[in-house]
């Protein structure tokens, strides 16, 4: 079975600057979240999503962070404008039921 | 709330010793427990997970771990580590199966030939 997707993988953008990434989740799992891993920390979730409805987004840096999932499938995030803090690696993980998440590999994202 | 500490940010072993790594928990809740590796440039595996039963539960690549419900610890043990399983590895709690986890800061765990 094919693992979660997400693209792109490493992306470079100076500060100020809007970037979006993507993912694709396992097929069927109806639960997806978006985490934030800033080097040497553990991963923190941003935003949770049930099906395409919000389930928990209270971490989420709402004045410059979006996240949608429309179709209730794949999901994009968005930082409009980035900071220099937000460099960290973007964690995209699905789940089926009250089983484990799986996490694809993630988009390291530099901010100059 | 929850939370999660890692009580070593490194560990350094040579290749066969065996190795823990230690992690403690809050939550005052009935509690999930799991450990998860990520090897350089990946995403999050699972290792192993405690959701109920025996306290001693046993994962993949000959990793196991503990539920210590008293010492409110989760430590994850090898008896004989590779250069392979270099690599940081999460701790993480939740209330609710896999639902929502809070992970702990991670222990990096290098493995000297």
């Amino acid at each position: 079975e094919a693992g979660v997707a997400q693209s792109p993988r490493y992306k470079i953008i100076e500060k100020r600057q809007s970037v979006a990434f993507w993912c694709n989740p396992i097929s069927g799992h109806a639960t997806l979240y978006w985490y934030q891993q800033i080097l040497g920390q553990g991963p923190k979730l941003l935003i949770q999503f049930q099906n395409n409805g919000v389930v928990d987004d209270s971490q989420l840096p709402k004045d410059r962070f979006s996240a949608e999932r429309l179709k209730g499938v794949d999901s994009t995030l968005k930082i409009q404008p980035a900071k220099l803090e937000d460099s960290a690696v973007y964690l995209c993980a699905s789940r089926l039921g009250r089983n484990e998440q799986f996490f694809g590999p993630g988009t390291r994202l530099t901010v100059l | 709330a929850q939370s999660v500490t890692q009580l070593d940010s490194q560990v350094p072993v040579f290749e066969e010793a065996p190795v823990e790594l230690r992690c403690n928990y809050s939550s005052s809740v009935s509690v999930y427990l799991f450990w998860y590796v990520q090897y350089p440039n990946q995403g999050l595996q699972l290792l192993l997970k405690y959701l109920s039963g025996s306290t001693l539960v046993k994962g993949i690549n000959g990793f196991e771990a503990e539920f210590n419900k008293s010492q409110t610890s989760f430590h994850l043990r090898k008896p004989s580590v590779h250069i392979s399983d270099t690599a940081e590895y999460f701790c993480a709690v939740s209330d609710n199966g896999a639902q929502k986890l809070v992970f702990g800061q991670g222990t990096r765990l290098t493995i000297n030939p």
